[in-house]
């Protein structure tokens, strides 16, 4: 059985940097197609797909938001980690991480933790 | 703004069959992935590949597709069905993308 959970501060200030952990079970992300994403959902707003990392260490990041993130991995702990850097008010959100299952062309997040709200704000 | 695009909201008298679609050019090369999401939850996956349903989800729930659209239709719906519904694809670079979402009212 797949899980993820989400972990991280519940409030920063503008312009700190937020990290976010994702700790899963039920699966390993050593392949190629397997990969956790980071997903995120303002309030009353649509989901946006931030970052995504594969089992090969493959790093994918939103083109809008590439320069302000990284991702990264944590094999041994099950845990992949995102860094977003300056944080801004606008960024307030509800922060997912999911399960990307499939092949990096035609994958989908098939599980999802259940989310980490995050408010941005002095 | 997502490259995908979608209604943002769409009605449905009870029991009736209503169709909510997404657009977008990555649709003429990757399927579509259908997710739910009700409030204050995660979404929840409904509809992906071609036509498939994960355990659990209502045959009520397909898919389907038309040159750059793709479509959710659900046949008979029914008061749980009131929800937002996003889809998601691939870009070219074989990244993510969502859809704006579409608020399902079930009248």
């Amino acid at each position: 059985q797949i899980t993820l959970e989400e972990s991280g501060p519940t409030l920063v200030k503008p312009t700190q940097t937020l990290t976010l952990t994702c700790t899963f079970s039920g699966f390993s992300l050593r392949a190629s197609g397997v990969g956790v994403a980071w997903i995120r959902q303002p309030p009353g707003k649509a989901l946006e797909w931030l970052a995504l990392i594969y089992g090969d260490d493959d790093k994918r990041y939103s083109p809008s938001l590439a320069s302000r993130l990284t991702i990264a991995k944590d094999t041994s702990n099950s845990q992949v980690v995102l860094r977003m850097t300056n944080m801004d008010p606008v960024d307030t959100a509800t922060y997912y991480c999911a399960h990307n299952y499939g092949s990096k062309i035609v994958g989908y997040f098939d599980l999802w933790g259940r989310g980490t709200l995050v408010a941005v704000s002095s | 703004s997502s490259e995908l695009t979608q209604d943002p909201a769409v009605s449905v008298a009870l029991g009736q069959t209503v169709r909510i679609t997404c657009q977008g050019d990555s649709l003429r090369g990757y399927y579509a992935t259908w997710y739910q999401q009700e409030p204050g939850q995660a979404p929840v996956v409904i509809i992906y590949g071609k036509n498939n349903r994960p355990s659990g989800i209502p045959a009520r729930f397909s898919g389907s597709y038309s040159g750059n659209t793709a479509s959710l239709t659900i046949t008979g719906a029914q008061a749980d069905d009131e929800a937002d519904y996003y889809c998601h694809s691939r870009d070219s670079r074989g990244n993510p993308e969502f859809g704006g979402g579409t608020k399902l009212t079930v009248l």
